[in-house]
């Protein structure tokens, strides 16, 4: 499969625990996004990636966020200290260099519970 | 900045029946926007998109769906809905960098 990956698929944790999700992109996108998914809503942008750099990450919910892209592949989002309010779904996308539409193509997201 | 408003939340046809889904978009230059939908539990999937050239664009599964500037429209047409189309579908606006969702309009199709 070469779409974008993401794992683990569903995390159930306690609050106040640390989370790691994980994304792969599809191979040669140099951008790599992180959303959030709240029940009934449209996906929320958190932050974004071109190579290793991360360009934008002033809509991170909290400094409790944080996202790496160590090697310009794959992709940690990491949530410290995880509060009940962070129950979502958290989606990964990537683009192709050059695209000329900007589209962005999602892997199946990891659904984050937290009790 | 730039925004997205699905006035529907949730829309129920009958299957074989005309389907239209809308968007408004707010953005100040030539927005690129997309339709996408999502099945429960599942990431998103790109159904059409546009940026330029024929304000009419096909799209995968038969869906279409027609740019009006003067209205800051993005609507999503089907003639003729499936069960299978039953889903969540997301209208959405990027500038380069981050992408706009609207909220999302729930489609049941009944039988």
């Amino acid at each position: 499969d070469t779409g974008v990956s993401q794992d683990p698929r569903h995390k159930i944790t306690k609050r106040g625990q640390n989370v790691t999700f994980r994304c792969d992109p599809i191979s040669e996108h140099n951008r790599l996004y992180w959303y959030r998914q709240t029940l009934g809503q449209g996906p929320e942008f958190l932050t974004y990636f071109q190579n290793e750099a991360q360009l934008e990450k002033s809509r991170l919910l909290s400094d409790r966020f944080s996202a790496e892209r160590p090697k310009g592949s794959f992709s940690t989002l990491e949530i410290q200290r995880t509060e009940q309010g962070d129950s979502a779904m958290y989606l990964c996308a990537s683009r192709v260099p050059g695209s000329s539409y900007n589209e962005q193509f999602f892997g199946p997201g990891t659904r984050l519970t937290v009790l | 900045a730039q925004s997205v408003t699905q006035p529907d939340i949730h829309i129920t046809v009958s299957e074989g029946a005309s389907l239209e889904l809308r968007c408004n978009y707010s953005y100040g230059a030539t927005p690129y926007l997309f339709w996408y939908v999502q099945s429960p539990g599942q990431g998103l999937q790109l159904l059409l998109k546009y940026f330029s050239g024929d304000t009419l664009v096909q799209g995968i599964k038969g869906f279409e769906a027609e740019f009006k500037r003067s209205q800051s429209s993005f609507n999503l047409r089907k003639p003729s809905v499936h069960w299978s189309d039953a889903a969540e579908y997301f209208c959405a606006v990027t500038n380069n960098n981050d992408m706009r969702f609207g909220a999302g309009t729930r489609l049941t199709v009944k039988p």
